[in-house]
């Protein structure tokens, strides 16, 4: 089983509709978790960090945890197809608040007009 | 302000010739990490610095990867005998330590190495 995995897609949405991405951890004690976004060619970019069950917004996007089932999600309202890239999720494995992320292998998401 | 760079931005070497890869980090981060990007593998962890304490390496995948960080800033990638497997993206990331202890990192824009 892969320390952090998410569905590969790709996923594809209209303009304007909510994509929701998903991602499962192994490691019971992880504390951090990350979304990445990232473009074509491009190296990836923060978008939200979590560390708290519940969930966290910043404007259209809105990550979520649940420790218990060991899940992250990020949900991006109003999509546009700028939105279009890849979406890593990464969690900090461990239990410590610093220290390596452990990535999974992305989903690709594509947002048409 | 100043992002993480990397140089060369792309590299193309033989297989066999040794390669070295640079990063700068954030001025005033004091933690510095080199990740591998390839297909199918998705992003790696290599090696990581904070400060003056020993570097974790355990996420190298052989002996002929090494690297070092001069003076807690600059840090350099070297691959000896590099081979085909070897070609991938290698990125930087750096980091400080914020509130309540966490810390987030940024990437570089990363070195497109190909080994010949």
């Amino acid at each position: 089983q892969k320390e952090v995995e998410q569905n590969s897609g790709p996923l594809s949405v209209p303009e304007g509709a909510i994509a929701s991405l998903n991602c499962t951890y192994s490691d019971r004690v992880s504390q951090s978790f990350f979304w990445y976004r990232q473009y074509s060619g491009k190296s990836p970019e923060l978008i939200m960090s979590i560390y708290s069950n519940g969930d966290k917004e910043d404007g259209r996007f809105t990550a979520q945890l649940n420790k218990a089932s060991q899940y992250v999600s990020l949900l991006i309202r109003d999509s546009q197809p700028s939105d279009s890239a890849t979406y890593l999720c990464a969690a900090r494995t461990g239990g410590t608040s610093y220290g390596k992320l452990t990535f999974g292998q992305g989903t690709i998401l594509t947002v048409h007009p | 302000g100043a992002g993480v760079s990397q140089s060369p931005s792309n590299k193309v070497t033989e297989k066999g010739k040794d390669v070295e890869l640079r990063c700068d980090p954030i001025s005033g981060h004091t933690a510095l990490y080199w990740y591998r990007q390839s297909l199918g593998q998705g992003l790696e962890f290599l090696i990581y610095f904070q400060g003056n304490s020993a570097p974790d390496k355990s996420g190298l995948p052989s002996d002929r990867f090494s690297a070092e960080r001069t003076g807690g800033s600059v840090s350099t990638l070297t691959i000896q005998r590099t081979q085909q497997e070897d070609s991938a993206v290698y990125l930087c990331a750096s980091s400080l330590i914020g509130d309540r202890g966490r810390e987030t990192q940024y990437f570089g824009p990363g070195t497109r190495l190909l080994v010949l």
